[in-house]
């Protein structure tokens, strides 16, 4: 069955400092992958997805930018993090263009 | 593109009465109508859908309606229970756009003994 996989869970960084978030998903191959972010108290703004190695497409501009290095890895990465970049970061993939499955969400608090 | 608009943002129940939770939408290509349930701390978890062929569907306690000529869609659930405290969020896709679900900004339900 597939799963996904993401870190880490709970994440408190300085304004100014990097960023990487990590997701990667088993059991299936050549899926489609998402970064969704939800502010506090509100619903989910898609920030990527990604269709296969190397391509990325990006729905808003924003201070982050994501990679796909390999077919079931998706990083999310940021080189100097805003206040306005806490929130709860959620990692999603599907492989039919009915479903999606997200991950267990990585809260990032920028102080 | 689209934009979903989700009302109440808050909703406060008694355990065993109806909860009702209405969305509106303005891509009239949009054809797939899922609604999540995020317990705090959690990940979404999809409950129920519905497509655009389809005007209502109905899972034990849980039922969606959907008017595509007027474009909304609506939640119920019947005998609620403390377990249904949740948010709950709808959603819209176009099949054409694989994934990227356009999200309501959800409805705090809170279900009191």
């Amino acid at each position: 069955s597939q799963t996904i996989h993401q870190w880490p869970a709970t994440l408190v960084q300085p304004v100014g400092s990097p960023l990487s978030l990590e997701c990667t998903v088993e059991g299936t191959s050549n899926p489609n992958l998402y970064w969704y972010r939800q502010a506090a108290g509100r619903g989910l703004q898609l920030l990527f997805y990604s269709v296969g190695i190397g391509q990325i497409s990006s729905e808003v501009p924003q201070n982050l930018s994501a990679s796909r290095p390999q077919d079931r890895q998706f990083i999310l990465s940021s080189k100097k993090l805003l206040l306005s970049d806490s929130g709860f970061y959620l990692c999603a993939w599907s492989v039919r263009p009915e479903e999606l499955f997200f991950g267990e969400g990585s809260r990032l608090t920028v102080l | 593109g689209e934009n979903v608009e989700q009302h109440p943002s808050t909703l406060s129940v008694q355990e065993g009465d109806s909860a009702v939770i209405k969305c509106t939408y303005s891509d009239s290509a949009s054809n797939y109508f899922p609604w999540y349930k995020q317990e705090l701390g959690k990940r979404p978890q999809l409950i129920i859908d519905i497509r655009s062929n389809v005007g209502e569907k109905k899972d034990q306690r849980i039922a969606v309606t959907l008017n595509k000529t007027a474009k909304h869609f609506s939640l119920h659930i019947t005998e609620t229970q403390p377990e249904d405290s949740a948010v709950y969020f709808c959603t819209t896709l176009r099949t054409d756009s694989w994934g990227k679900l356009q999200f309501g900004a959800g409805t705090q339900v809170v279900v009191t003994p």
